[in-house]
């Protein structure tokens, strides 16, 4: 079993549409989670960051955490075409190791 | 702003010739990371390196070397190309301390062909 698990499908949503993506994992260890925007033929990037358990909210995206199902999410609300982009989710244990674990990544198409 | 630079944004190579990937960073960090993408596989990482002239393999490290002799700079090196190495190379570096721990920046990626 992998560590971190990501539906890779792609998803196609209409402008204003809520998206919701998933991860799950298996290693109890993880205690930092990020979810990574990457657009085409670019880097990945910081997109929202969280520490142990609960919901973090920035302008339209939240990203929750629930570590007794060993499983996170990401929401973005009204979606926009600019939204149109991979997202990775990505976890670490800490504890000096420095590693992160990801997820394969989700292809998200906002259509205008 | 944390800026992670590569060399390369794309490159042609042809099978069995010495590959060089250059990866630089403006923010002091400790840490160094080389992945490689491909469409279905995500994210694998090849070498990490924590500090100045060490090294760690990742996952998929066979076919791969680096170089880190300072501090800013964390080289790949492909010893003698082959064409599945084609691939998107990202490079990326963290910081142990202060801030967000174990959040990784990347560069823009490097597209790689060999043919």
């Amino acid at each position: 079993q992998k560590e971190v698990e990501q539906d890779p499908g792609p998803l196609s949503v209409p402008e204003g549409a809520i998206v919701s993506l998933n991860c799950t994992y298996s290693n109890s260890a993880f205690q930092y989670f990020m979810w990574y925007r990457q657009y085409s033929r670019k880097g990945p990037e910081l997109l929202m960051y969280t520490y142990s358990s609960g919901n973090k909210e920035d302008g339209r995206f939240t990203a929750q955490v629930d570590k007794s199902s060993k499983y996170i999410s990401l929401f973005i609300r009204d979606s926009q075409p600019s939204d149109s982009a991979t997202y990775l989710c990505a976890m670490s244990a800490g504890q000096g190791n420095n590693r992160l674990a990801f997820g394969k990544g989700n292809q998200v198409v906002v259509i205008p | 702003d944390v800026k992670v630079t590569q060399s390369s944004r794309y490159l042609v190579k042809r099978t069995g010739e010495k590959v060089f990937l250059e990866c630089v960073q403006d923010m002091d960090h400790e840490n160094m990371f080389w992945y490689r993408q491909d469409p279905g596989l995500g994210l694998r990482l090849i070498y990490f390196s924590y500090d100045v002239k060490m090294k760690e393999k990742g996952d998929i490290p066979e076919g791969y070397s680096v170089s880190r002799e300072k501090k800013e700079r964390f080289s790949l090196i492909l010893e003698s190309a082959s064409t599945n190495q084609t691939s998107m190379y990202l490079c990326a570096s963290s910081s142990s301390g202060a801030g967000r721990p174990y959040e990784q920046y990347f560069g823009p990626g490097t597209r790689l062909t060999v043919t």
